[in-house]
């Protein structure tokens, strides 16, 4: 079974400053993807990032970019000029296209972003 | 108006009644999803379809059942709630002809079992 890793429950940052989040995961199969999911304090699920496991290029949109390194399972988060409406609860999220089509989600990291 | 749309936003009730939680889309999506969120757990899948006669549990469906009405519409149902039930729900859909893997969530529907 697939399982999702986020190991920091809550992360601050200063506004304009650069944070990382973490994730990692444990799969034994070869062809899936990962994202990153946003839900701030109006509950709404908004996708963040997209990454394909077959593309070695790590995807990036606009200030939001990811490590990911696929034979350690690591897909980090970074969130460049951090600004106050990124203060929300991260979710990393993994869905098999060999089999399931499932979202798996990790338990998330809450981010406040300070002023 | 929003392409996820679930029914109702928030509801409290009282152990024993049942419930049903609906959800409705306008994105012609053939995929459809239940998840509930939990402080710390995150969002745990319930149940999903992938078309109107597919009907498949996932990791915690104890204690409830779906019914796929149409392309469109998803309900879950819980027969006698309980305590322990209190959570917030998210219905989603995604798109398999496109295979991008993305899902589209709902606004969510807060329930409280008292």
């Amino acid at each position: 079974a697939q399982t999702v890793t986020q190991s920091q429950p809550e992360m601050s940052v200063q506004e304009a400053e650069t944070v990382t989040l973490s994730c990692t995961y444990d799969t034994s199969e070869n062809n899936y993807y990962l994202f990153w999911y946003k839900q701030p304090p109006s509950r709404q699920m908004i996708l963040v990032i997209r990454q394909e496991a077959y593309k070695q290029q790590n995807a990036t949109e606009n200030r939001f970019s990811v490590n990911f390194q696929k034979a350690a399972k690591s897909f980090s988060l970074k969130i460049s000029d951090s600004q106050l409406g990124d203060t929300a609860m991260y979710f990393c999220a993994f869905m098999s296209t060999d089999s399931s089509y499932k979202l798996i989600f990790g338990s998330g990291t809450r981010l406040l972003v300070r002023p | 108006d929003a392409d996820v749309t679930q029914t109702p936003r928030n509801r409290i009730t009282k152990t024993g009644k049942r419930i049903m939680l609906e959800c409705s889309q306008t994105k012609g999506h053939d995929r459809m999803y239940w998840y509930r969120q939990d402080p710390g757990l995150g969002l745990r899948l319930i149940y999903y379809s992938f078309d109107v006669k597919d009907i498949n549990k996932g990791e915690i469906s104890d204690g409830y059942s779906v019914s796929r009405q149409a392309q469109a519409k998803f309900s879950l149902s819980l027969e006698s709630a309980i305590p322990n039930q209190t959570a917030l729900y998210f219905c989603a859909t995604s798109d398999s002809t496109w295979n991008t893997g993305e899902l589209f969530f709902g606004e969510g529907s807060r329930l409280t079992v008292l």
